[in-house]
């Protein structure tokens, strides 16, 4: 079955501190894998979309990192601000699949204290 | 240039009753998604409409309905509403389909209440 399990379920850093956030797969073939930060009651937003042949991708203070042999990856966030305080999502997507074919995990949820 | 928009951004609703949710893509886009995201959960997928027509398909049943219109803007109708209807409701947008790797743009999403 395809799955994408994400951890920590919940994380609270301090201001400027960097964190990182894991995310373990089981989709196959695997096409792509996304990273979103969803701020609360709003829409999710993309950050980065890898594919199999990228093992880093970065976006400002954003760094996402993907290993296909293991299925795993990885988002790191440097010098966090408390604009920062969202949950972040990862989402795989099947090669050959189509636009419905998304597997989303259950998401990270950041909390940046001052 | 408008991204998603989505309307209403908040509804109650009771048991039974039916809704019909809205979403405007962004401009050029002509695919659009329904997802329900319940709280603390990622989201769903419901269903994909491309060329007015249903492509794509979750787990989810006939309660829920769509269409598309010409102008690529979707609807999510949803009949006999149940409390487990409760959540976030997200449209997400994107261009053609076929593409290896594309780009979707969510709305900010419906939140819906059923009591």
């Amino acid at each position: 079955k395809n799955q994408v399990e994400q951890s920590p379920q919940s994380l609270i850093i301090l201001e400027g501190k960097n964190c990182t956030l894991q995310c373990n797969y089981t989709v196959s073939p695997f096409s792509n894998l996304r990273w979103y930060k969803q701020d609360t009651g709003r829409g999710p937003v993309s950050l980065t979309i890898m594919t199999f042949s990228e093992n880093t991708k970065s976006n400002g203070r954003y760094t996402a990192t993907l290993d296909a042999d293991t299925k795993q990856s990885s988002l790191h966030i440097t010098a966090s601000q408390l604009s920062d305080s969202a949950s972040y999502i990862c989402v795989v997507s099947a090669e050959g699949g189509s636009q419905g074919n998304l597997i989303f995990g259950k998401g990270t949820k950041l909390s940046v204290k001052p | 240039d408008a991204g998603v928009t989505q309307s209403p951004t908040h509804l109650i609703k009771t048991r039974g009753q039916q809704v019909t949710l809205r979403c405007s893509p962004k401009s050029g886009h002509d695919t659009v998604s329904w997802y329900q995201q319940a709280l603390g959960q990622g989201p769903q997928f419901i269903f994909q409409y491309y060329e007015e027509e249903e492509r794509q398909r979750g787990n989810f049943p006939d309660r829920f309905s769509g269409h598309q219109f010409p102008n690529y803007s979707s609807e999510l109708n949803v009949n006999a509403l149940l409390l487990g209807d409760s959540a976030l409701y997200l449209c997400a947008s994107s261009l053609g389909q076929g593409a290896r790797v594309w780009t979707q743009y969510f709305g900010p999403g419906t939140r819906l209440l059923v009591l």
